[in-house]
């Protein structure tokens, strides 16, 4: 069965408003979620690292106050992206690790998002 | 820094037919190798991974890897395709702790009948 669950899988909003991804381990508690972004026809870019208690860690060239991630608990992060617009419709996809640094990512299902 | 090239944005091959996805990777430590596949509108899903040890890997669906670290390369393959591995591929390195993942730019799998 699934590990990760991501909500929702699809979501289509009017530019200016803001939307909630939800990150949930089901199986094992997670101090450390991955949030990536998708574009069409391209790779997964790493945006941030979310960490339970504490502030999430953001790449290079990741806006913070646009995508804001909160680690609320051992099984729950929720990235928002905050007054949306069409440039950020893309493919949000969270990965939590089970455990040890080489072990494989777990995958949530993604969320497309569609700014209008 | 890690980075990882997969060659060939498409590969099409016939049903029955040698699947093969190249991958070559740059790292300045051991790195830890993965192959993940994802259908369209879905997240990935973990095909195999190399970390230590036995240099040829199998994973699940019929698909292995072979880690040659004087080729850095990581090539995918399977001996005979089926039309339900028709997907996207991709190549990923191990970035530092915490599972931090650099992805290939993907490789689109198309299997012809």
């Amino acid at each position: 069965g699934a590990v990760v669950s991501q909500h929702p899988s699809r979501v289509i909003c009017k530019s200016g408003t803001s939307v909630k991804i939800e990150c949930r381990s089901l199986d094992f508690q997670a101090t450390t979620m991955f949030w990536y972004r998708q574009f069409p026809k391209q790779s997964l870019m790493l945006m941030a690292t979310s960490n339970e208690g504490s502030k999430a860690t953001y790449e290079q060239g990741v806006e913070k106050d646009k995508f804001l991630i909160n680690h609320a608990s051992l099984t729950l992060s929720t990235l928002t992206v905050t007054s949306a617009h069409p440039e950020d419709s893309s493919f949000y996809i969270c990965s939590v690790p089970p455990g040890t640094d080489n072990s494989p990512l777990h995958f949530g299902n993604g969320t497309r998002l569609t700014v209008t | 820094a890690q980075s990882v090239t997969q060659l060939g944005s498409h590969v099409s091959v016939s049903e029955g037919a040698l699947v093969l996805l190249r991958c070559n990777y740059s790292s300045s430590v051991p790195p830890y190798l993965f192959w993940y596949v994802q259908y369209p509108n879905q997240g990935l899903q973990l095909l195999l991974k190399y970390t230590t040890g036995a240099t040829l890997v199998k994973g699940i669906n019929g698909f292995e890897a072979e880690f040659k670290k004087s080729e850095t390369s990581f090539h995918l393959t399977k001996p005979s395709a089926h039309m339900s591995d028709a997907a996207e591929y991709f190549c990923a390195v191990g970035k530092g702790k915490g599972n931090k993942l650099v992805f290939g730019a993907g490789t689109i799998l198309r299997v012809k009948s």
